[in-house]
């Protein structure tokens, strides 16, 4: 089956500095990806939809400043969490949809500021 | 207005016991679908099921049963001589076809822990 691949699964960084994560589509192509982002204990929401070759859409209360999506090709799209704060610490996760309409969910990353 | 509702936060059975997860979504779509997912601690999300909005058969997999009633707009996952591996955080959710990707309306989880 389809598989996403979100690397790195776990990051350190210290405050201040910039993280970012990555999720491919090893066998499908995707133009269309989401970022969620899930805080301990709460269920996984919805940040933004990255569409390949344009800008990203972010949900409302996302700064999208501070988390820059770049979608430059149908089977990567990344996330930037820049100048990173220890409330920014997190499970982000990453979805792809390919031609059949079948999501496909990244392993997450599990990002912890310092 | 929260598209999906799981009303139990935290359950705990002992092991062998048979447990439900109750799920209830809004939606004004008539083409959509439910999932149900399960993530472990390491946090992956773990596909179990998927169920579109025509298709109200009732679905058994091992111990895994999944009853779909578009009359109350429920989706509950049935857990049948539960395990200790069945351990974990379970999520409901919708996506609707009007939606273009597939983005996904998660509901707020069903920790279960299952004793020994």
């Amino acid at each position: 089956g389809a598989v996403v691949s979100q690397h790195p699964s776990r990051v350190i960084c210290k405050s201040g500095t910039s993280v970012k994560i990555e999720c491919r589509s090893l066998d499908f192509q995707a133009t269309t990806m989401f970022w969620y982002r899930q805080f301990p204990k709460q269920s996984l929401m919805l940040m933004a939809t990255s569409n390949e070759g344009s800008k990203a859409t972010y949900e409302q209360g996302v700064e999208k400043d501070k988390f820059l999506i770049n979608h430059a090709s149908l089977t990567l799209s990344t996330l930037t969490v820049t100048s990173a704060h220890p409330e920014d610490s997190s499970f982000y996760i990453c979805s792809a949809t390919d031609k059949n309409t079948e999501a496909f969910f990244g392993q997450g990353t599990r990002l912890t500021v310092v | 207005a929260q598209k999906v509702t799981q009303a139990q936060t935290e359950i705990s059975v002992v092991e062998k016991e048979d447990v439900t997860l109750d799920c209830v979504y809004e939606t004004r779509d008539t083409t959509y679908y439910l999932f149900w997912y399960k993530q472990p601690p390491s946090g992956e999300l773990v596909f179990l099921i998927r169920r579109n909005s025509f298709d109200e058969q009732n679905e058994i997999s091992g111990r895994y049963s999944w009853n779909f009633q578009k009359s109350t707009s429920s989706f509950n996952f049935t857990i049948t001589a539960s395990q200790v591996v069945d351990s974990a955080v379970y999520f409901c959710a919708l996506s609707e076809a009007s939606n273009t990707g597939n983005q996904f309306y998660f509901g707020t989880g069903t920790s279960l822990t299952v004793i020994p």
